[in-house]
């Protein structure tokens, strides 16, 4: 089955900075691959997602990256909020297997202001 | 106007009950599933369900069934509760598979206490 592994676990950032976080897929059949942000004590939340046939994708201060070589993807926000404090996961998927999620372990990202 | 909704929102229950978590949505979608949220926040899938087909992850404990009564109900039934099953246990939903629309919302939650 799939494997995803998420990095790093937590991250934190001044306020304006730039935050990076990591995650790499074992399925090569995996082509779906989403980002999700879960406030505390709130549901994940779509933020971003990507499909197998496109290498980036952006949304205002939000951007995802795609390697399918490499089995990796990343998400990068620009200019850091203190509104931005959450856990993000990456999540990776195949079409066709009832698209069931696998997802990273999390990333605490903390924003100071 | 809620999209993907879950009752109750907190459950407590002793071991060896037997519990029910019921999960609505109105979005339209044909695709629904359960995921467990661990105290470590680990998210993880339990069922695929759509009115094709029961997908179910191999790692879940046969003591879990969900029951669909109709496209719009995805329900969670728990048999012999143990302590392990204290937990976050979210629905979501997506549309048909085939529309090539992949993306899944959930539920609030439901927390799972098991005493």
């Amino acid at each position: 089955g799939e494997n995803v592994e998420q990095h790093p676990s937590t991250l934190s950032v001044q306020e304006g900075d730039s935050a990076v976080i990591k995650c790499t897929y074992s399925d090569s059949a995996s082509n779906y691959f989403p980002w999700y942000k879960q406030e505390l004590g709130k549901r994940p939340q779509l933020i971003i997602d990507i499909r197998s046939n496109v290498g980036e994708k952006k949304d205002q201060r939000i951007a995802v990256t795609l390697n399918k070589t490499a089995k990796h993807f990343s998400l990068h926000i620009t200019e850091t909020q203190p509104e931005d404090s959450a856990v993000y996961f990456c999540a990776a998927s195949e079409s066709g297997a009832g698209n069931m999620l696998t997802f990273g372990g999390g990333t605490r990202l903390m924003v100071k202001p | 106007d809620t999209a993907v909704s879950q009752t109750p929102k907190y459950l407590v229950t002793q071991m060896g009950n037997d519990k029910s978590i019921k999960c609505e949505q109105n979005l339209g979608h044909d695709t629904m599933y359960w995921y467990k949220q661990d105290s470590k926040k680990f998210l993880k899938i339990m069922f695929s369900y759509n009115n094709k087909e029961l997908i179910i992850n191999e790692t879940v404990p046969n003591r879990f069934s969900p029951k669909s009564p109709d496209k719009a109900h995805l329900n969670l039934h728990i048999n012999s509760l143990e302590l392990g099953d204290s937990a976050v246990y979210f629905c979501a939903s997506s549309p048909l598979e085939g529309t090539f629309r992949y993306e899944q919302y959930f539920g609030p939650g439901t927390r799972l206490t098991v005493t």
